[in-house]
């Protein structure tokens, strides 16, 4: 079982770069979305996805743009990377309908130089 | 606005001590309130979740209790144990309301450590 698979791991940008985050899931899940995590402030919803071709924005949406054209994968591009985009991103899935369980990445640690 | 708060941001325990970690929400519209557990370099993963029809769900020596007309659930973690140093967050949904229902709406973590 693959569950949420993140690449790269490690990436360091320099301001101004673009790149795209990875994400793809094989547990068939209609809902995935991409987090960002950094130090005393939790997790936060930066966009997400109720199925192929549907996408919207979470709290912290500015500088980041997201695509569904497949169940299986969400990539999240940085468009201009910047020094406030330094941060760990993970990228989960869960079924909808109900309580479910969301399955997360192993995480992508950017640093924007 | 944060929708769910957290405490406590740290707490250190001693081996075999009881960690407790508390959070409140406003939305009552929530319905499914999970908790988290994220090791360093991993990703979180889901330990324990509780849905308002009950007021407390025990696993092993986790458990989650819950006061609906207070807006607050908490993790209690028996007889804690090194392996359990780890960073736990609190997260709330809301399953049948809508475009934004499966969103989690996570609390901002309690690092927690277990001395030996």
């Amino acid at each position: 079982n693959a569950g949420v698979t993140q690449t790269p791991k490690f990436q360091v940008l320099k301001t101004g770069q673009s790149m795209t985050l990875q994400c793809a899931q094989d547990m068939n899940h209609e809902y995935m979305s991409w987090y960002r995590q950094d130090p005393g402030m939790g997790l936060r919803l930066i966009h997400y996805s109720v199925g192929a071709g549907i996408t919207d924005q979470g709290e912290v949406p500015n500088g980041y743009n997201v695509s569904r054209s497949t169940t299986e994968d969400f990539p999240l591009r940085l468009l201009s990377a910047a020094p406030s985009q330094t941060s760990v991103y993970f990228c989960a899935s869960r079924k909808t309908g109900g309580a479910t369980e969301a399955f997360f990445g192993q995480g992508t640690r950017l640093t924007v130089v | 606005q944060q929708q769910v708060k957290q405490s406590p941001q740290s707490l250190i325990v001693q081996k075999g001590g009881i960690s407790i970690i508390n959070c409140a929400y406003e939305n009552t519209a929530f319905d499914y309130f999970p908790w988290y557990q994220q090791f360093p370099g991993k990703g979180p993963a889901l330990l324990i979740a509780i849905r308002p029809d009950v007021s407390e769900k025990k696993e092993g020596r986790f458990t989650i209790s819950f006061n609906k007309s207070a807006k607050q659930f908490s993790l209690h973690i028996m007889d804690s144990q090194p392996g359990d140093s780890a960073t736990y967050f609190c997260a709330a949904s809301s399953a049948y309301s809508g475009a934004g229902s499966y969103q989690l709406t996570f609390g901002k973590g309690t690092k927690l450590s277990v001395i030996p």
